[in-house]
């Protein structure tokens, strides 16, 4: 069954270092998601992608994250100055259309810890 | 997205339906009502979605009410497995992100 896979599964960084989280969305979606889970919080949605272009943030997403599909494979999110507060499990999500009526998938995560 | 209400916790026996209530009383026509569980803190995993009839599928059915206010999620035969938060979304817009609250903690009783 296609899934969507993310990579690392754990990244540890330095506070104000820059990350790089991957993921490769399933074959044939045209949506792409991400967001995160902060220990013991609700997942909150950050950003959605289609059409190489933001399609919508929430306010979590300010100036320090960036997404991008580099290559037609991979989505990636970056994070250009880390804070100790971006420390958080981060999924991707992609879904084949954009209409209410379809579904998202999800990856199993990169847990990310900034020290 | 309108806002959903669900239990924060309830148990099942091990074999028994589980049957997970959700409120969605402010919930707009075109508003789809979705189901995800995550297990511990893996990413959410995608159960079912209807709009207004009734669905089934390999995992689970979704009873929503005529008015469209509620709906029950149904685990016909609970596993151990199926032990999780489970999280009940009234969504609108396709391209937009889902709005998770804090769902409902199943626990499945040997």
């Amino acid at each position: 069954e296609p899934e969507v896979t993310q990579t690392p599964s754990h990244q540890v960084t330095q506070m104000g270092q820059e990350v790089i989280l991957r993921c490769v969305p399933i074959s044939n979606h045209l949506y792409f998601y991400w967001y995160r889970q902060i220990l013991g919080q609700k997942v909150e949605f950050l950003v959605s992608f289609y059409n190489n272009e933001i399609s919508e943030k929430s306010e979590i997403f300010d100036d320090q994250f960036s997404v991008e599909r580099p290559d037609g494979s991979n989505f990636t999110l970056k994070i250009r100055s880390t804070k100790l507060e971006d420390s958080a499990m981060y999924f991707c999500a992609s879904s084949r259309t954009g209409y209410m009526n379809t579904e998202a998938f999800f990856g199993q995560g990169t847990r990310l810890t900034v020290v | 997205d309108a806002k959903t209400t669900q239990p924060p916790s309830m148990d099942c026996a091990e074999g028994r339906a589980a049957n997970l209530p959700c409120n969605h009383s402010t919930i707009s026509g075109n508003e789809y009502v979705y189901w995800y569980r995550q297990i511990h803190s893996q990413g959410p995993q995608y159960i079912i979605h209807g709009l207004k009839n009734n669905e089934t599928n390999e995992m689970a059915s979704l009873i929503i009410t005529e008015d469209r206010k509620s709906s029950t999620l149904i685990l016909p035969h609970a596993t151990l497995r199926d032990t999780a938060v489970y999280y009940c979304i009234a969504r609108e817009g396709g391209a937009d992100g889902l709005t998770f609250g804090k769902g409902t903690h199943l626990i499945i009783q040997p």
